[in-house]
């Protein structure tokens, strides 16, 4: 069965130091996945995506992914937070069964000290 | 631009009304969504649309209902029947299905629905 699990529900990080979000997934096809980024009262934006091309995958505000299918996971990393990036992070997983099959993640909350 | 628009941005419902958000897409994508998001979860999905005339349940469909008529518009009805309706609403849209493609989905800004 498809699902996603974002193993962090808050991670606080310093204002210049790594971000690191995880995200585990389960899936019985080579499924597509997202990361997404929502500030307060707006809607999702999308963050960069993998669709089976490169594994380490580039986004937007210098955030990348990296697929690993042994691991079951994707996860998003920065290698320096700035203050803009305290958001609420969304991992989203995609099926290509034909229908609609996307499941997203709880979410993990980013913040980020001065 | 091309974007999303949802209206309006608050809402207020009395008992026993029913209410509707309005999604307006100028993307000329064919697929729409409607999600509801709760505080600290994750994005619930209400009713999608693949083309025009279209629509599915989601996994909470009940108390809710839609249309689309035209490409660009999906509105949504929050009816009586919907016994908890105080949430974040977004709606989305993609080129196609999400699921038939790699597509992403693209978010509008959302409404807020509160019970008064």
């Amino acid at each position: 069965a498809q699902s996603v699990t974002q193993l962090d529900s808050h991670v606080s990080v310093s204002e210049g130091t790594p971000v690191l979000l995880r995200c585990n997934y389960s899936s019985s096809y080579s499924p597509s996945l997202f990361w997404y980024v929502q500030h307060p009262n707006k809607g999702l934006q999308l963050l960069l995506k993998y669709t089976s091309a490169a594994t380490l995958v580039k986004g937007i505000n210098g955030f990348e992914a990296e697929f690993k299918k042994s691991e079951t996971s994707f996860h998003l990393t920065k290698p320096s937070a700035h203050m803009s990036d305290a958001a609420e992070y969304f991992c989203v997983v995609s099926e290509p069964t034909g229908g609609f099959k996307t499941i997203f993640g709880a979410g993990t909350r980013l913040f980020v000290k001065a | 631009d091309g974007g999303i628009t949802q209206s309006p941005k608050y809402l207020f419902r009395k008992e026993g009304q029913n209410v509707t958000l309005s999604c307006e897409q100028n993307l000329n994508h064919d697929a729409m969504y409607w999600y509801r998001q709760d505080p600290g979860q994750g994005l619930r999905l209400i009713y999608y649309s693949q083309i025009v005339n279209d629509f599915q349940k989601g996994d909470i469909a009940e108390g809710y209902s839609v249309s689309r008529e035209k490409k660009e518009s999906f509105p949504l009805t929050v009816t009586s029947a919907q016994k908890n309706p105080t949430a974040f609403y977004l709606c989305a849209s993609s080129i196609v299905l999400t699921g038939k493609s790699n597509q992403p989905q693209h978010f509008g800004d959302g409404t807020r629905l509160s019970i008064l």
